[in-house]
Parts: structure tokens; sequence; C-alpha cells
């Protein structure tokens, strides 16, 4: 079946780096644009980036620009979120999602993982 | 402060009809799709309404969208005790590079 799975997630001081992993599985995962979506606790979603099926093109909100990278290994069906310079409003679940057509990047997100929570804190 | 506006909340009886409303601009809900998740407590979201009214396969049919100039609707038909969620719109928006916006939600209770 279809399936999304985060691992990653942790605490971590500010200024400290993390790196979070999506596993797909069910599809054909270098056929689809991903994204990474976060929720802080008690709060809305947060669209994070997104990357091309073929990985050349990658997209970020201005919130985690120059901080985070967005990167895949199709070879291995895995998507991972780069986060350095962590602060404390960094705090959140993160949530990787498939975007709903083949080759397409802006379009719906059709799959999401479960998400992994990641806490930045002293 | 979420560039899509979405009511806080909004309350029917079972069996009743609610719509949420989102309302955005030129920059994305005018020129772009707009899609709606559904949020149930402690779960990560899940597809409910894409391309500003199609229903992917398993979405029953008391699920209905609609977008009319740079506003969107959500409509919930024959409201159940499991409808209770929280509801987001979002689309693309153009305005400051390409990014993706959400509204900031929608609680939806049942009474």
């Amino acid at each position: 079946q279809v399936q999304l799975v985060e691992s990653g997630g942790g605490v971590v001081q500010p200024g400290r780096s993390l790196r979070l992993s999506c596993a797909a599985s069910g599809f054909s995962f270098s056929s689809y644009a991903m994204h990474w979506v976060r929720q802080a606790p008690g709060k809305g979603l947060e669209w994070v980036a997104v990357i091309s099926y073929d990985g050349r093109n990658k997209y970020y909100a201005e919130s985690v620009k120059g901080r985070f990278t967005i990167s895949r290994d199709n070879s291995k069906n895995t998507l991972y979120l780069q986060m350095n310079s962590l602060r404390v409003e960094d705090t959140a679940v993160y949530y990787c999602a498939r975007v709903g057509f083949v080759g397409a990047i802006f379009r719906t997100f059709d799959i999401w993982g479960q998400g992994t929570m990641v806490t930045v804190c002293s | 402060q979420s560039v899509l506006t979405q009511p806080p909340s909004v309350s029917a009886a079972p069996g009743q009809r609610v719509t949420i409303s989102c309302s955005g601009s030129s920059s994305n809900i005018g020129n772009n799709y707009v899609s709606w998740y559904q949020q149930l407590p402690g779960t990560a979201p899940k597809l409910l309404i894409f391309d500003n009214n199609k229903r992917p396969s398993g979405i029953p049919d008391r699920f209905s969208g609609s977008k009319s100039g740079t506003s969107a609707t959500l409509g919930i038909t024959g409201l159940q005790t499991g409808d209770e969620a929280d509801y987001y719109c979002g689309t693309w928006d153009s305005s400051l590079g390409l990014l993706y916006v959400f509204g900031a939600g929608t609680k939806v209770t049942v009474l």
C-alpha cells in the first residue's frame, strides 16, 4: 500500500542541526514531487519546501530559506530535510507529503506521512 | 497571519450542513486550484478535495468544494460526529516567489 514514514525527529538545542527522512513505499517514488509541511504545537499547517520528482527544482518557505535543504535519493525511495541553525520556532511535527500528479510540482498533496516531532530547546 | 482567511470555527447538529469559506487573492486562489484537507484529532492531514471540487477515491459525496473568483468553499452535508476535525484550505501563491499557503484552519464541532 502507498505509504510515507518519517523519522529523525528529536530534541535539539538552538543552533544545532537535524536531518529528517521520509521513506516511501507502494508507489513509483521517482515519478512524484515531494513536500515537507510542519505544524507547531496547537497551530495550523505551514508549508516548508518542495522538490521535483528528479530533484532538479526546489522551493522553500521564506522562514526556512538558507537554513533548510530538501533533497531526495530516488534509488533509496527516500526524501530528506536537512535542518541547520535550528531555532525554537522550528519546533513542530514535520510531515512529508506526495504531490498527487505524476511529474507535477504545483498541485495538491494526496498522501501524507504520520509525522515526526522536532523540539528545539535549550 | 495566514494569506488565506478561514473562520476559526463552525458548528451544527448531526445531519445538518456546514460550509467553510476560504478567502484569498488573485495571486493564490484567483489563479490556482484549491485543495481542502481534513485533520482529525491527533492524526496527519488527509486530502478531502482537490482541484477546487474533485474528491479523491474513498471520500464520500457528503463533502463538496467550489470556487468563485478569489474565494473557495467546502461544504459538508449530513454532518456526523466523525466529521469533528480541523479543516484547512490550501493553494499555491505566486506573490512572493512560488510557495504553498494554507488557511489557519477551521474547527468543525458537531453539537
